[in-house]
């Protein structure tokens, strides 16, 4: 079973306040990523990544930045929080080509922008 | 674009009762269909998948969904649930199979709440 480990928990922060949320898979998956989670918009993927230095854009990446530093790692930046970046935040990781559709997620991250 | 579209938001049902799911999509091509469940405080974890063949597919925990192409539909079953059940169901498609999780589209999920 993959381990996907998102950190903080929870995290609450100002307007133009800096975040940073973490995510860490111990499972040498190549593919990571980033989904945002709203009430009746499902999961809407922000960015994701299929190697270390790699960045792609999601859908939705407007305001957020991304970086992978290790296989292991995967970074998401708001650098200028907004009030409607509040959100539940997922990481996830799949491996591609071998379970190349079934994504593993973490637990979330609530971040709360007052 | 695939789009998905689950209708009901909340859905509550006594223990034992038996369950659906709705799930529509719309996508021109051949679909890839998935459900996804997520328990409290956890992320989402595979239930099941649709690619092709035998419409009806299994999943874990006695779950089942049903692909009916000419309804654009894969409702997920359960003939008796369990209070355990309780969660948010999210149905996913995508334009391949080999999906690396960038083709993905979620549905806005649906509350399933079992009463003891």
């Amino acid at each position: 079973e993959a381990a996907v480990t998102q950190s903080p928990r929870n995290k609450v922060t100002v307007t133009g306040g800096n975040v940073t949320l973490s995510c860490r898979q111990t499972n040498s998956h190549n593919y990571m990523y980033w989904y945002r989670q709203d009430t009746g918009h499902g999961l809407r993927l922000i960015h994701y990544s299929y190697g270390a230095g790699n960045l792609q854009i999601g859908d939705v990446p407007d305001g957020y930045k991304a970086t992978r530093t290790t296989q292991e790692d995967f970074f998401l930046l708001l650098e200028l929080a907004s009030p409607s970046q509040t959100s539940l935040y997922f990481c996830a990781s799949s491996d591609w080509p071998t379970s190349a559709d079934t994504l593993y997620f973490g637990s979330g991250t609530r971040l709360t922008v007052l | 674009a695939q789009s998905v579209t689950q209708p009901d938001a909340r859905v509550t049902v006594s223990e034992g009762a038996s369950l659906q799911l709705r799930c529509k999509y719309s996508y021109s091509g051949t679909p890839y269909l998935f459900w996804y469940v997520q328990y409290p405080r956890q992320g989402l974890q595979l239930l099941l998948k649709y690619y092709s063949g035998d419409p009806v597919v299994q999943g874990v925990n006695g779950f089942e969904a049903e692909f009916i192409k000419s309804n654009s539909s894969f409702h997920l079953r359960k003939a008796s649930v369990h209070w355990s059940d309780s969660a948010v169901y999210f149905c996913a498609v995508s334009a391949t199979p080999n999906n690396a999780g960038a083709k993905l589209t979620f549905g806005g999920g649906t509350r399933l709440t079992v009463r003891p």
